[in-house]
């Protein structure tokens, strides 16, 4: 069954508190992307990943955003600390290169109080 | 200024009918123009992929378009049904920038019996 993998499904916690999602690619897709969706701004690229190296992580903002790929099968984003304003759908998704389909995983739905 | 912007924003239409949905788009150059359709509560699901010397490019009762010289895509849905109801997305990916996803704000269509 090959899908993008993601969990949790939904996560409720603090501000303050550390936040960790986590993203299986599709095996053997070499490029993992992570999008932001809101209702204000849609989906919006925060980073992403060819071969685990980082592309462009211009879309996170660097003080509280990581993301990393420790091996091919796994992609995590780390928020730390989280705020109210980060409360959004998280997708992440996986491709085989350049130009061809991207697959989404069902996302995380985060809600910080 | 958003460099795809779609219209309209929100379309209700009734059952087995057709309907057209438009995107602009500022990206350029471009390698690929996609058009993705997300239900509620999932992921997006991709359509179609054009290239840029693409001018149409079919799935089932979905017909996308696209005219590079105006920087104009249209997504042309026929004999629409109940679960066409979605969110329908307009997405170009930039030359030359490793696969990256530039996503316009969606297209919101009702689909009522």
């Amino acid at each position: 069954d090959a899908r993008v993998t993601q969990t949790p499904r939904d996560k409720v916690t603090e501000m303050g508190q550390e936040v960790t999602m986590r993203c299986q690619p599709i095996l053997g897709h070499n490029t993992v992307f992570w999008y932001r969706q809101t209702m204000m701004q849609g989906l919006e690229l925060l980073a992403y990943f060819r071969n685990r190296a980082p592309l462009d992580d211009s879309g996170m903002p660097k003080d509280r955003f990581s993301a990393e790929m420790p091996d091919a099968t796994l992609a995590t984003l780390k928020i730390q600390p989280s705020e109210p304003r980060d409360s959004a759908v998280y997708f992440c998704a996986s491709a085989w290169g350049a130009g061809t389909e991207a697959f989404f995983g069902q996302g995380t739905r985060l809600t910080v109080v | 200024k958003n460099q795809v912007e779609q219209s309209p924003q929100s379309l209700i239409i009734l059952e087995g009918k057709n309907c057209t949905l438009q995107c602009n788009y500022t990206v350029s150059p471009f390698s690929n123009l996609r058009w993705y359709k997300q239900d509620t509560g999932r992921g997006p699901v991709s359509l179609t992929i054009m290239t840029f010397s693409e001018n149409t490019k079919s799935n089932g009762r979905y017909t996308a378009t696209l005219d590079a010289d105006t920087k104009q895509s249209s997504l042309h849905i026929t004999a629409s049904q109940l679960s066409d109801s979605a969110s329908y997305i307009c997405v170009v990916s930039p030359y030359n920038q490793g696969g990256k996803l530039i996503f316009g704000q969606g297209t919101e269509l009702s689909v009522k019996p």
